[in-house]
């Protein structure tokens, strides 16, 4: 069975740094892209960058450039999302999701999403 | 970047009742890379269609998806107490996806 298990939630203050994490199972981790997904309270969906776990090929949107790293280990089948310095905007929801196998697929397989709650 | 505008926001519905989404794109794109999600209150979303046309697995038939260019319609022909929720669009053809703002399917 393929599963994206996301860590817990996390409280934080503004600038503190923060690594969620991801981890597949029930698949070949490597093949597979990884999409990072923002969901702030109350609004919808943002797609916040990809990672392809086999060679560590990332792509990030244009809001979140600069903002997050993307980073997998492919070793322990988890991909990461961190922040260097967290700020009271990226209170939110974060999903991982697993881009199905051939080039038409959709996101197939989500986590169960990390609250992300930072404030002072 | 490609930019998914849906309408409406709100649809108000009876169940039995037929629902017609939309979700318009920027510039126009393949077909082969539009996806329509559905998302629960406090729940992840979960993909209905992918390829425009083509239904997840476990998807029922009442769901429909059709389009192309710019224009894309998920149509649930006769909606059941369960798919009332939230759906986005979603484009992942180029190198940077994008989500619909999403579709609210209340009952009436």
């Amino acid at each position: 069975e393929v599963q994206l298990v996301q860590s817990g939630a996390e409280v934080k203050k503004p600038g503190e740094s923060l690594k969620i994490s991801c981890e597949g199972s029930g698949y070949n981790f490597n093949s597979y892209w990884i999409a990072w997904v923002r969901q702030m309270p109350g609004k919808g969906l943002e797609w916040m960058g990809n990672i392809y776990p086999g060679d560590s090929d990332t792509t990030y949107g244009p809001s979140f450039q600069g903002q997050v790293t993307i980073s997998a280990d492919e070793s322990i089948s988890t991909a990461y999302l961190q922040w260097s310095s967290l700020k009271a905007s990226d209170t939110a929801m974060y999903y991982c999701a697993r881009r199905g196998m051939g080039a038409t697929q959709g996101l197939d397989y989500w986590g169960q999403g990390t609250l992300v709650t930072v404030s002072s | 970047e490609i930019v998914l505008t849906q309408s409406p926001g709100t649809l108000s519905l009876s169940p039995g009742e037929r629902a017609t989404l939309s979700c318009r794109a920027s510039q126009s794109m393949s077909s082969n890379y539009l996806a329509w999600y559905q998302q629960k209150l406090g729940q992840a979303p979960r993909l209905l269609m992918y390829g425009a046309s083509s239904r997840a697995t476990g998807i029922p038939d009442r769901f429909i998806g059709t389009g192309s260019g710019t224009d894309f319609t998920l149509t649930i022909s006769r909606l059941e107490p369960e798919d009332f929720a939230v759906y986005y669009c979603q484009q992942y053809g180029r190198s940077l996806w994008t989500f619909g703002q999403g579709t609210k399917v209340e009952i009436k």
